[in-house]
């Protein structure tokens, strides 16, 4: 599982309320994923990070927000969760192995947005 | 912009029969492919990968794909399903020349084995 660890595994929270998920890596892998899984649309690419303090947007980043401080963690903030942020949310790094590479996941975070 | 498209979104096989599932992706340039599975419940895993040489692929669990360039495809078979192999199957293509490693996903095709 590369480990990948998510916190926390199950959140219930309220339309506007801010949330923060957190993704912890123990093998100090330089690139971190954020997505959302929601029926019918697959995985999702959110915000991704390509080392400490750095970071940039994917395909579907409005109302969220990411922070890397070290490289072991990556943060996820939803500064006004909403009910369409209701979702499976999956951490992700990128392994390297040899000349390829490989995307490992973290267990996810099912959000209820009420 | 890039896109996979998985065109069997479900799929109900009987215990030994075949499987192919279908993948097309939208990028005419160099392509990195993955077959990702998940269980009921679980993450992600991976399958097997194509970055280059021998267009077929074998990954775990007796699985394989096909990449064939002309046709933008990367088709997952195997040629004997078990019950244990129910789960949702996801394709991936990462079409960045390997700069941010970042994947496209398919949307999925959930294969159901009835015993």
């Amino acid at each position: 599982d590369a480990g990948i660890t998510q916190s926390p595994r199950h959140k219930v929270t309220e339309t506007g309320t801010p949330v923060t998920l957190r993704c912890h890596q123990t093998e100090n892998h330089r690139y971190m994923y954020w997505y959302r899984q929601d029926p019918g649309h697959g995985l999702r690419l959110i915000h991704y990070s390509y080392g400490v303090k750095d970071t940039d947007k994917g395909e579907v980043s409005d109302g969220y927000s990411v922070s890397r401080s070290k490289t072991e963690d990556f943060l996820l903030t939803l500064e006004s969760a909403t009910s369409s942020q209701t979702s499976v949310y999956f951490c992700a790094i990128s392994a390297e192995t040899g000349s390829s590479y490989e995307q490992y996941f973290g267990p996810g975070t099912r959000l209820t947005v009420t | 912009a890039q896109s996979v498209s998985q065109h069997n979104h479900h799929v109900i096989l009987s215990e030994a029969a075949s499987l192919e599932l279908g993948c097309n992706y939208s990028y005419g340039g160099t392509v990195n492919l993955f077959w990702y599975v998940q269980y009921p419940g679980q993450h992600l895993q991976l399958l097997l990968k194509y970055f280059s040489g021998d267009p077929l692929v074998k990954g775990i669990k007796g699985f394989e794909a096909e990449f064939i360039k002309s046709k933008f495809s990367f088709n997952l078979r195997k040629p004997s399903v078990q019950w244990s192999d129910t789960a949702e199957y996801f394709c991936a293509v990462n079409a960045d020349g390997g700069a941010t490693n970042k994947l496209i996903f398919g949307t999925g095709t959930l294969l159901a084995v009835q015993p």
